[in-house]
């Protein structure tokens, strides 16, 4: 399997604020990485897909970088919506397709 | 807009068999190309992916749940179903239905369902 460790695991930011967070494969996983928005007690909603696509109807402050094995999801000019919990997907190999642990913003 | 709306027993016995079903608002079952996915969230944890498969079949699970796992795809209902067997408290979860995302090569997930809660507890 190929394992998706994100750093970190909560970040405090407050509104405007531009977030960083991290997603390293296992392995390579070229440029096959999704990242997702989660908020409670709701599924996740598909915000970035090739590393760095930005998927239809998503904010432009949501930004993708990163191939290989490291990755980073960017939040610019952090808004009241964003506080949520944010996990990154490989799909590069479907066997099996794996997630990261997920990274929790919280207000500070 | 597309939805996906799950549903199930909520409560099982350990040894019982999950059986959920996911019905899809329109035609994508029918189009073709799109993979359909279940994934389960613990409470209180992470995603996994559980198993997806396309409306001609070629299912693909999880090799950790692959001896308990059936997923199939019955066009004529616009279903997507989730069989489970030999669930033990390990398997309580929400368990969500996803499409796969068509530029991701079907592997991302861009639209789900609502989520299911499933709880095993005897």
């Amino acid at each position: 399997d190929i394992q998706m460790t994100q750093s970190p695991s909560t970040l405090s930011a407050s509104v405007g604020d531009r977030v960083t967070i991290a997603c390293r494969a296992s392995q390579s996983v070229n440029n096959l990485l999704a990242w997702y928005q989660q908020k409670p007690g709701k599924a996740p909603k598909l915000l970035i897909y090739k590393a760095s696509s930005l998927e239809s109807g998503v904010p432009s402050r949501f930004s993708g970088s990163g191939s290989g094995t490291d990755f980073t999801l960017t939040i610019n000019s952090l808004q009241p919506d964003d506080f949520a919990t944010y996990y990154c997907q490989q799909y590069d190999s479907y066997s099996p397709l794996t997630f990261g642990g997920g990274t929790k913003v919280v207000i500070k | 807009q597309l939805l996906l709306q799950g549903s199930g027993p909520g409560l099982l016995r350990p040894s019982q068999t999950l059986s959920l079903s996911c019905s899809v608002s329109d035609d994508s079952i029918n189009r073709g190309g799109y993979s359909w996915s279940w994934i389960r969230q613990p409470p209180g944890k992470g995603l996994e992916w559980i198993g997806y498969s396309y409306h001609s079949g070629s299912p693909n699970y999880n090799p950790s749940l692959k001896s308990r796992v059936t997923i199939s795809v019955d066009r004529s209902k616009n279903q997507v179903s989730l069989k489970l067997t030999s669930v033990t408290a390990a398997d309580t979860a929400v368990y969500f239905c996803a499409r796969g995302h068509i530029a991701s090569r079907s592997l991302a997930f861009d639209i789900w369902g609502q989520g299911t809660m499933v709880t095993v507890s005897s």
